[in-house]
């Protein structure tokens, strides 16, 4: 079975700092990776995913992520992070045909200014 | 566009007590559908998934129980809460894509459940 590990439980990072949250996953066979933000008290939403073709993934809110086989991971980055990326950041791994989804237990994020 | 919905929003019941939780989705057809449970610290737990009517998938033993009575409707319910049950619950969507892509899952705002 597919799992995912985000070694980080929480990061502080200064107002337009660069920000990279780590994830790394294990699987067999190439995954579908995901990752979400959630802000207090909402629901998830998707920053970005990769499927497959090229390993550097654009996403919404300025945020782009790389698939690095060889390390089996899925960094989040983001050049220069502003005082509303304040949340919980979420790495997801899927299975090609499988339903489900495994989800990381999150990074949650603090901007200081 | 989709959109889905989740209520109530927030929710205070006694232990022992029974619970339904409300989740449905528009503007999609036969979604998968998922609920998941958020406890601090701990990242998503999922709970029942289903692909269809009437087809519910457990994954967690526990006092809950899901079921899917119409195509974009997913209840989540429980004949008598315990302390343990507290917390965030997310419902959520998705849709097997083709030509082998992976899916995304479309979260709902989530309900707040404190059992006391």
């Amino acid at each position: 079975a597919q799992s995912v590990t985000q070694p980080d439980i929480h990061i502080t990072v200064s107002e337009g700092a660069s920000l990279e949250l780590r994830c790394n996953y294990s699987y067999g066979a190439t995954p579908y990776l995901f990752w979400y933000v959630q802000s207090p008290g909402q629901g998830l939403q998707l920053l970005l995913k990769y499927f497959s073709g090229d390993t550097l993934v654009q996403g919404i809110k300025g945020f782009e992520a790389e698939f690095k086989r060889s390390q089996s991971s899925f960094n989040l980055r983001k050049p220069s992070v502003h005082w509303s990326d304040a949340a919980e950041y979420f790495c997801a791994v899927g299975v090609r045909g499988y339903q489900k989804v495994t989800f990381g237990t999150g990074t949650k994020l603090q901007v200081i200014p | 566009s989709q959109t889905i919905h989740q209520w109530p929003a927030t929710l205070v019941q006694p232990v022992g007590s029974p619970l339904s939780l409300e989740c449905t989705v528009e503007g999609t057809s036969n979604p998968n559908l998922y609920w998941y449970r958020q406890a601090a610290g701990r990242g998503l737990q999922l709970l029942f998934y289903s692909v269809g009517i009437g087809q519910i998938s457990s994954e967690v033993p526990q006092n809950l129980s899901a079921s899917r009575p119409q195509d974009r409707q997913f209840i989540l319910s429980s004949k008598k809460l315990l302390l343990s049950d507290s917390g965030f619950y997310l419902c959520a969507w998705s849709v097997l894509g083709t030509s082998g892509r992976g899916d995304e899952q479309f979260f709902g705002p989530g309900t707040r459940l404190t059992v006391l």
